[in-house]
């Protein structure tokens, strides 16, 4: 079973608009990651996110922690083609340490031209 | 620096066939993890590998074994393969060692495997 689920499965936006992605998860974790994925290729880590904190930023992206709603937010502002691609949050299988992962189904994000 | 590397790219094998799919880790990285991934899903977590030694297993049957070598590259074998084992299989490095929490995983760009 698949811990984190993202929201929604799919999202088409402009370019230059900001795009927001959600995920919840089930158990208590002490990080939760990003990855990207473009069409039949492998992923690419974005950001980690550690229990103890509530918000992150790296370049373009913000990602928020809510370990109360066990919930989790990516935003991408000024959107690009180039981030046509598939989103996945990821969570420890164990809730933490040096564990396999679980992902959700991912959010497919479509920038339009 | 290379990367993860995947070997090989593509695969088409008959159902009852075994498959071996091979995986060099990122530069410094000594742990493997192999996730399974089918069209339209997020990857699935098979197994790990650390110091030649299995550490956590997902929810797949023992017909999926693997192996870590002495320079950390790592194998994944499947046994008696399945119309339902046609996927995109992932190999993924990560550095474990001193570490407490998960460190971001190096995704190779994975085996597509076609089962007929």
């Amino acid at each position: 079973s698949q811990q984190g689920e993202e929201d929604p499965q799919a999202l088409s936006i402009q370019e230059g608009e900001n795009a927001t992605m959600n995920c919840s998860y089930k158990t208590s974790i002490n990080n939760l990651q990003w990855y990207r994925q473009n069409s039949g290729r492998g992923l690419v880590h974005l950001i980690l996110i550690r229990s103890n904190e509530r918000e992150k930023h790296s370049g373009r992206l913000r990602v928020t922690l809510d370990t109360s709603k066990k919930s989790s937010s990516l935003l991408i502002t000024a959107s690009r083609a180039a981030d046509t691609a598939s989103y996945f949050c990821a969570t420890p299988l164990s809730g933490g340490g040096a564990d396999g992962l679980t992902f959700g189904k991912g959010t497919h994000l479509i920038i339009q031209p | 620096d290379a990367g993860v590397t995947q070997s090989p790219t593509h695969l088409i094998k008959t159902r009852g066939q075994q498959v071996t799919l091979r995986c060099s880790p990122k530069s410094g990285h000594d742990t493997v993890s192999w996730y399974q991934q089918a069209l339209g899903q997020g990857p699935q977590f098979i197994f790990q590998y650390y110091e030649e030694e299995e550490r956590q297993r997902g929810n797949f049957p023992d017909r999926f074994s693997g192996h870590q070598f002495p320079n950390y590259s790592s194998e994944l074998n499947v046994n008696a393969l399945l119309l339902g084992d046609s996927a995109l299989y992932l190999c993924a490095s990560s550095l474990r060692r001193g570490r407490a929490y998960n460190s971001p995983l190096h995704f190779g760009n994975g085996t597509r495997l076609t089962v007929t």
